[in-house]
């Protein structure tokens, strides 16, 4: 069945350094799966984070990057400078483009910004 | 924010209890999902409704688990009879269109279940 791996648990970061957090999938349908990042902060809901739905496409948002690589089949999470208010739990998912609409969750991966 | 509401938010119950929980999704939103998250982050899709008709559900939610979504009430899910593997945080979700999966999900904060 279809997957998502990343491989990190955890991440600690020092504020306004570099972040990447891995992400990459597998999947059995022959159309591409549509990409997402989720985040979870302190005492709040999981919420869309961004989202990618063609290959070789970018997404962004709040400073965060990512790009799906169908190659390579990944979707690493990128922000150039990390301030505390990112510490947070992020899950990259699939989506099956197919007859199915649930997501596919990775077992995310909890960013701790030192200040 | 999501306006998702869960409740409630912590749920205690022992082995063999039925435990409930509520969730009433984004206005105008008229798919529903279910997801239990266990104790090592993992995933599990349960059930999802359009409107009041499930669309898909695994075969776990068919034996113990129940669910519903009547109109103009909130959505339930209940599991008959706890057992401790059922400890989890039980995920609500809605979604605007209901189409497809590159549809964002908007999601609750969740109820917590402990069965003792």
């Amino acid at each position: 069945g279809d997957s998502v791996t990343q491989t990190e648990g955890q991440v600690t970061v020092s504020e306004s350094k570099s972040l990447i957090i891995n992400c990459t999938y597998s999947t059995t349908s022959i159309a591409y799966p549509n990409l997402f990042w989720y985040v979870r902060y302190p005492g709040e809901g999981l919420q869309l984070l961004l989202k990618v739905i063609t290959a070789g496409q970018k997404g962004s948002s709040r400073g965060f990057e990512a790009t799906y690589n169908k190659e390579t089949t990944s979707f690493h999470l990128q922000k150039a400078s990390v301030q505390e208010s990112d510490s947070a739990v992020y899950y990259c998912a699939l989506g099956d483009p197919g007859n199915t609409r649930k997501l596919i969750f990775g077992l995310g991966t909890t960013l701790q910004v030192q200040p | 924010n999501s306006k998702v509401i869960q409740t409630p938010r912590y749920l205690v119950k022992g082995q063999g209890q039925k435990a409930k929980m509520r969730c009433i999704p984004e206005k105008g939103h008229p798919v529903v999902f279910w997801y239990q998250q266990n104790k090592n982050n993992e995933f599990k899709f349960l059930i999802n409704f359009q409107n009041q008709e499930v669309l898909q559900q695994i075969d776990m939610t068919e034996k113990r688990f129940s669910a519903e979504c009547p109109s103009n009430s909130p959505c339930s899910l209940e599991i008959q009879s706890s057992e401790a593997g059922d400890s989890a945080l039980y995920l609500c979700a809605s979604s605007p269109l209901g189409g497809t999966s590159a549809e964002t999900l908007y999601f609750g904060s969740g109820t917590r279940l402990t069965v003792l």
